[in-house]
């Protein structure tokens, strides 16, 4: 079993759709990222967080540390919003590694 | 802020031959992480650093492969000799703190025929 599960694997939605992709975990941890991969390839890092909730634009993650639980929001999608999400956690066990998700792939049709 | 720079973005070589690809972190950026990304196992970290010296190997495939990082602002990972399933994308990051935001270049997509 993955240290790092996501859901869905795959997921399409209509624009102006709200979306929401889940991220569990089974390690103790420091911190949670989630990143974006257009498919051009390039990977962003969109939040970093370790309790409760950041919103940036359109952008919402929240994460449940009894729970160990994670989701990424996104509101109002556009189809800009196409790419793979991936979730990621450092260990609070070795701080200096991300330990990965297998990622998410959104596609939002106009 | 230039990001972090990665070449060559596209290499196509013949199985057998040496490969190098580079990288540039950020300007004042302690850590750099070299990951592999393949269809089949996502991204998986290969080798990281902190103050130019090398941390964990662990995830280095087998002895093929090898990585440096001489100065603060260059680093490089060569696979000598060079297989078909070392096939993927290879992505540097660079970053302040060690679980801080990583910040990544835009990859080396690597074919081996």
């Amino acid at each position: 079993k993955n240290e790092v599960e996501q859901s869905p694997q795959n997921l399409t939605a209509q624009e102006g759709e709200f979306i929401t992709i889940n991220c569990s975990y089974s390690v103790g941890i420091s911190a949670l990222h989630w990143l974006q991969q257009h498919p051009g390839g390039g990977i962003v890092s969109l939040f970093m967080l370790s309790s409760g909730k950041k919103k940036h634009g359109r952008l919402i993650a929240t994460i449940n540390i009894q729970e160990k639980h994670s989701s990424l929001h996104i509101t109002a999608s556009h189809p800009r919003d196409s790419a793979v999400y991936i979730c990621a956690v450092s260990s609070r066990y070795n701080t200096d590694k991300l330990i990965f998700g297998t990622g998410t792939r959104l596609q939002v049709f106009p | 802020d230039a990001g972090v720079i990665q070449s060559p973005r596209h290499e196509v070589t013949e199985m057998g031959q040496e490969v190098t690809l580079r990288c540039k972190p950020i300007s004042g950026h302690d850590y750099l992480f070299w990951y592999r990304q393949t269809m089949m196992r996502g991204l998986e970290l290969l080798i990281y650093f902190n103050n130019n010296v090398p941390i964990d190997d662990s995830g280095m495939p087998e002895d093929r492969f090898s990585a440096k990082m001489p100065n603060a602002s260059f680093s490089t990972l060569k696979i000598q000799p060079s297989e078909p399933r070392d096939s993927a994308v290879y992505f540097c990051a660079s970053s302040l703190a060690p679980s801080g935001p990583q910040h990544f270049g835009d990859g080396t997509r690597l074919s081996i025929l």
